[in-house]
């Protein structure tokens, strides 16, 4: 069964850098099946994707224009698990953050695993 | 980027009866491969967004047959044949077919 665990602060001080993690267990992290999303909810946004990397022989990465340049997903191999940092960040920025699994296996199989949810507000 | 359009925006259904909620995507969700990439999920009260249905009509792992999903192109449908108490929530639709990925308004499904 493929679990994801997110951790990291609820709070940040603006201008500073929103780092949150993401935890894999029942996949790898580097599996040819999978991409590993970021999304966001707040009540002016909804539901909103904000980037994924994945391994296809080597590492891709995909972003939202919305954050673009401030934001990095980094895969760890060596502990199964993603981080996110999202620099400079703004009240804009407050938000329920979620990783979650997007699954292929020959065919797609959707946004299949989610994590718990991130609370994060940026507040001074 | 793809904009996807959900109704409506509030669904006050009464237990047994049918509900059926519409997503709407400005470009065709069909993919060069053949399939088209829309899916549906569900948030719960307190909880993550999970998987209902994907890539159109296929329902996921432990997803009730009283849910059902329809449409090609840029229409789709979100069928519950009928409704239980445990339906509450709100639905999103999330196109797929490219990135940015792009989800719906959301639909909140309540009962009367």
């Amino acid at each position: 069964q493929v679990q994801l665990q997110q951790s990291g602060p609820g709070l940040v001080k603006p201008s500073q850098t929103l780092s949150l993690t993401c935890d894999i267990s029942g996949d790898s992290v580097s599996s040819n099946s999978a991409a590993w999303n970021w999304i966001r909810q707040s009540p002016s946004r909804g539901l909103e994707w904000l980037g994924r990397t994945y391994y296809r022989s080597k590492w891709s990465h995909e972003y939202a224009i919305s954050v673009g340049s401030r934001m990095t997903i980094n895969p760890d191999t060596s502990k199964n698990q993603l981080t996110l940092h999202l620099n400079s960040v703004t009240p804009d920025d407050t938000a329920v953050y979620y990783c979650a699994r997007q699954w292929w296996r020959g065919s797609y199989f959707g946004m299949d695993v989610w994590g718990q949810g991130t609370t994060v507000t940026v507040s001074s | 980027d793809i904009v996807v359009t959900q109704s409506p925006l509030s669904l006050p259904v009464t237990p047994g009866e049918p509900a059926s909620i519409s997503c709407r995507s400005s470009q065709s969700l069909l993919h060069s491969n053949g399939y088209t990439y829309l899916d549906w999920y569900v948030q719960k009260a307190g909880q993550s967004p999970q998987l209902l249905i994907y890539l159109v009509s296929n329902r996921a792992s432990g997803v009730p047959d009283r849910f059902s999903g329809s449409g090609s192109g840029t229409d789709f449908t979100l069928k519950i044949s009928r409704v239980e108490a445990e339906d509450v929530g709100v639905y999103y639709c999330m196109q797929a077919v490219q990135v940015p990925l792009i989800f719906g308004g959301g639909t909140k499904v309540e009962i009367k």
